[in-house]
């Protein structure tokens, strides 16, 4: 079964500064690998996301992450972070090739607390 | 392209009400999921859609609740007999088969349950 971990439950950094959040994740099959943000109150927004190809993929808001397969992670991160990128950032995997449902499968978050 | 959309934003109900949430996903997306997310956890699956297909249902659904798709369109989510641990934010997000599954969401339906 498909699990994902989220290595990290809280992230504190200074603004300017870079940060990586860390994701694992077990699947006996290929995957397609996702990062989402959801800020308070709000739904989840996509962030980025791998389906085949580069494993370094970039998304919106200045982050990137990198697909490694030979350690089952996709982590993602950003060189410099703004306020506004306080948020809780979720890791989700879904099966690339095994039938019609590609539910979901999402790690418990992480949340990011730029401080000034 | 109006995303998906879900309604109401926000329901408080008494315990034993019966509710029913609404979600619109994107038009051309034959792909619905709907999902519960409870504070500090991440999304759960409790159901998807393929068009008005009813494809798979998460242990997590118990007999209280269901969910339709009458005319593969729009999707309602029913709770019957409302419980305190239904209380939670219930998510939609609709997807199709040329993107890889990329699932965009609603802003969700959050639930209190008194």
């Amino acid at each position: 079964a498909q699990s994902v971990t989220q290595l990290d439950s809280q992230v504190p950094v200074f603004e300017e500064a870079p940060v990586e959040l860390r994701c694992n994740y077990s699947s006996s099959v290929s995957v397609y690998l996702f990062w989402y943000v959801q800020y308070p109150n709000q739904g989840l927004q996509l962030l980025l996301k791998y389906l085949s190809g580069s494993t370094l993929v970039k998304g919106i808001n200045g982050f990137e992450a990198e697909f490694n397969k030979s350690q089952t992670s996709f982590h993602l991160r950003k060189p410099s972070v703004h306020i506004s990128d306080t948020a809780e950032y979720f890791c989700a995997v879904s099966e690339g090739n095994a039938g019609n449902n590609r539910k979901l499968i999402w790690g418990l978050g992480t949340s990011l607390a730029v401080n000034p | 392209d109006t995303g998906v959309s879900q309604d109401p934003r926000h329901k408080i109900t008494k315990r034993g009400q019966n509710v029913t949430f609404r979600c619109d996903p994107i038009s051309e997306h034959n792909r619905l999921y709907w999902y519960r997310q409870t504070l500090g956890q991440g999304p759960e699956f409790l159901t998807y859609f393929q068009n008005e297909a009813q494809l798979e249902k998460s242990r997590l659904l118990s007999d209280r609740f269901s969910a339709e798709r009458p005319k593969g369109s729009f999707s309602t989510l029913e709770i019957q007999r409302t419980e305190q641990g239904d209380s939670a934010m219930y998510l939609c997000a609709s997807s199709w088969d040329r993107e890889g599954n990329i699932q965009y969401f609603g802003a969700g339906t959050r639930l209190s349950v008194l």
